[in-house]
């Protein structure tokens, strides 16, 4: 199972708009919607932000977002806060019966 | 609260064996899926393997089919990761993380453990 194809790097100004990309295939993101993400700052455990594509749990501010259309996901970052600047992970179901992840994305605030 | 401790991480050689436990407490264990992921310094999250909440039905990468064994007590509300024939890329901190109530590791993880390093070295 090949990892979800994420950019390495995202950059923005506190107050801007990101959005992070997270492109799979057929047999995962776009077959699923048991798409999820995951914050994680640097010598931390990773933390869940967005669950089944769009769900937020509870805690989680509403300035993040998720979305998919066919076989790309997206984590959108509105509001930006130099707290947001971390490492992104997508993750997805797959019909292996497996997970898979995506390389991982570095944000950084401006 | 609900946490997810995990323990026995350390330095192996090439070859030999480690097992993983994971601790759980705040939630009802044996309801829910657990799986275990890794990540390599520097690098991304790997998903290693799974257990249904019964124990009944495990799940792996292929990277660690054959060699590494998930398995669950539930009576002790503990996770273990038996790892067998380490190899060098098995290097990573190993986390344990809770995932929902079906039989498949399709939910995602919402309860993360802090880590343990496994180091595998000469």
């Amino acid at each position: 199972q090949s990892a979800l194809t994420q950019p390495a790097s995202v950059s923005g100004s506190p107050g801007q708009s990101i959005t992070i990309s997270c492109t799979g295939t057929s047999s995962d993101v776009g077959g699923y919607n048991y798409v999820s993400w995951y914050q994680q700052h640097p010598g931390k455990a990773p933390k869940l932000m967005i669950y089944d594509v769009s769900n937020r749990p509870s805690g989680v501010s509403n300035r993040f977002s998720g979305s998919k259309s066919g076989n790309t996901a997206s984590l959108t970052i509105s509001g930006l806060q130099a707290e947001d600047e971390a490492d992104y992970y997508c993750s997805s179901y797959t019909s292996s019966i497996s997970v898979v992840f995506g390389g991982g994305t570095k944000l950084t605030v401006l | 609260e609900v946490q997810l401790v995990e323990s026995g991480g350390g330095l192996v050689q090439p070859g030999g064996s480690l097992r993983l436990s994971c601790a759980a407490s705040g939630f009802t264990f044996s309801s829910y899926a657990m799986s275990w992921v890794r990540q390599a310094p520097g690098k991304g999250l790997e998903w290693v393997s799974a257990i249904s909440g019964s124990g009944g039905s495990t799940y792996y990468a292929d990277s660690v089919k054959g060699r590494f064994t998930i398995s669950r007590d539930n009576s002790k509300n503990t996770l273990y990761l038996q790892m067998n024939s380490l190899r060098a890329e098995d290097t990573a901190v190993y986390y344990c993380a809770k995932q929902g109530v079906g039989e498949l590791p399709e939910d995602a993880f919402d309860i993360w453990g802090q880590g343990t390093m496994v180091t595998v070295s000469s």
